[in-house]
């Protein structure tokens, strides 16, 4: 069964800074995906990785895979306040609508 | 092109109750699935849907079911509600479910609340 975890679970950080959001899983993973939740609103798809040493960037956020390791990361450059969100990553065996989704990393950029 | 649609946004019942949430896919899209949202338990997955069909279920009890119509819509029913059912629902679909490189698609999902 699959088992997703992130790290941190809470990121206090100031604009400008940079930071990394980490994300485990146990079994082999046939995709990663990224996604950002705002306060009361739904999930908003970011990053799709598909294999090995997959890297995709959309302003200042950069995702990458690492399958062997079994990590992904979600990299933060330069952050702005409009970044603040609740930030998921999750993985999925077999057919790609059961995703098992990470705790969740809540992302607060302060000014 | 319209997104994922969910009605009712907000429902309030009461213990013992039963409630159909419902959830309009994007147009062309064949696979719906199913999510419960928790501040305890995070995001689990309920159930998919394609084709009428159910193809994946999660590990919740039998009051939870859905179907899928021959439109691509579906509805999700909870009998016999209980306090622990208070949750986000969410309905994400996605053309077939198959697809590689299409992630899927969340509605805003319906907030239940059951007093």
């Amino acid at each position: 069964e699959l088992k997703v975890e992130q790290n941190p679970l809470f990121l206090s950080m100031q604009e400008g800074k940079n930071y990394t959001i980490y994300c485990n899983y146990s079994t082999t993973s046939d995709r990663l995906y990224w996604y950002r939740q705002d306060p009361g609103k739904s999930l908003e798809s970011l990053f799709v990785l598909l294999s090995n040493g997959a890297v995709k960037q959309e302003g200042r956020l950069m995702a990458s895979l690492d399958t062997k390791a079994r990590l992904s990361t979600l990299h933060i450059t330069a952050a702005v306040h409009d970044l603040s969100a609740t930030y998921f990553c999750a993985g999925v065996t077999g057919t790609a609508s059961k995703l098992t989704f990470g705790t969740g990393t809540r992302l607060q950029v302060t000014l | 092109k319209a997104g994922v649609t969910q009605t009712p946004r907000y429902l309030i019942k009461t213990r013992g109750q039963q409630v159909t949430l419902s959830c309009s896919p994007i147009s062309g899209h064949r696979s719906v699935s199913w999510y419960q949202q928790t501040p305890g338990q995070g995001l689990q997955f309920l159930f998919e849907y394609f084709s009428e069909t159910q193809r994946n279920k999660g590990n919740f009890p039998g009051r939870f079911s859905g179907r899928q119509f021959s439109n691509s819509r579906s509805e999700m029913n909870v009998s016999t509600l209980e306090l622990g059912d208070s949750a986000l629902y969410l309905c994400a679909s996605s053309l077939d479910g198959q697809a590689n490189n299409s992630p899927l698609h969340f509605g805003n999902g319906t907030r239940l609340t059951v007093t």
